[in-house]
């Protein structure tokens, strides 16, 4: 069946190390993206993809980093500048370059920060 | 930039009566809606979607969506709810993103419907 892969869906982190979460996608769509979700905010767009080797920031990029060699893979990493990095994080694909919005998610992955 | 707005952070309700999650957004020339449905830890689903046409949507499940350009709302109804139903629903907007010529959803907070038997 396809669909979006994140792994790991738990993970803890202590301050100052980076994490990288994983995504991959076997729909062939082009177009990526990493939102963050935090109780009350709904959620918040990090980073972009629209096309391999191509990805724009979001509204909230600080402290995280991507990359998108694959057309499949949209890798996210959270980097030690991230201040508040505990949060539930979704992937997600969509056609096209998300021409109409609709956008198919990953089961996510749980960041804590100990 | 766009913004989204549900009204309602909670809504309790009892199971078989009717429910409506409100959503309004910020004017735009085109936009494109949408409301999702999340379940505990996992991610989210489509439940339905407006694109152009008719402004009844109707979704999976059971619910609809009315698009009334006028008032920039896009309001979530079911006749008659089910347990099953209590999740976390999202109300989206996609418009041309700061960067220009794509279309990057934005999300409301999300509303908690809460149905009790």
């Amino acid at each position: 069946d396809g669909g979006i892969t994140q792994s790991p869906k738990y993970l803890f982190r202590k301050e100052g190390q980076n994490v990288t979460l994983s995504c991959e996608q076997n729909l062939n769509h082009d177009a990526m993206y990493w939102y963050r979700q935090d109780p009350g905010q709904g959620l918040r767009l990090i980073y972009y993809s629209q096309i391999v080797n191509d990805f724009q920031k979001g509204d909230i990029a600080e402290g995280y980093s991507v990359s998108r060699e694959k057309k499949e893979s949209f890798p996210l990493t959270v980097t030690s500048a991230q201040k508040n990095p505990t949060a539930f994080y979704l992937c997600a694909s969509s056609i096209g370059g998300g021409v109409t919005g609709e956008l198919f998610f990953g089961e996510g992955s749980r960041l804590t920060v100990l | 930039a766009q913004s989204v707005t549900q009204l309602d952070s909670q809504v309790p309700v009892f199971e078989e009566a009717p429910v409506e999650l409100r959503c309004n957004y910020s004017s735009s020339v085109s936009v494109y809606l949408f409301w999702y449905v999340q379940y505990p830890n996992q991610g989210l689903q489509l439940l339905l979607k407006y694109l152009s046409g008719s402004t009844l949507v109707k979704g999976i499940n059971g619910f609809e969506a009315e698009f009334n350009k006028s008032q920039t709302s896009f309001h979530l109804r079911k006749p008659s709810v089910h347990i099953s139903d209590t999740a976390e629903y999202f109300c989206a907007v996609s418009a041309s993103h700061a960067s220009g010529g794509s279309y990057i959803p934005t999300f409301g907070r999300g509303t908690s419907l809460i149905v009790h038997p």
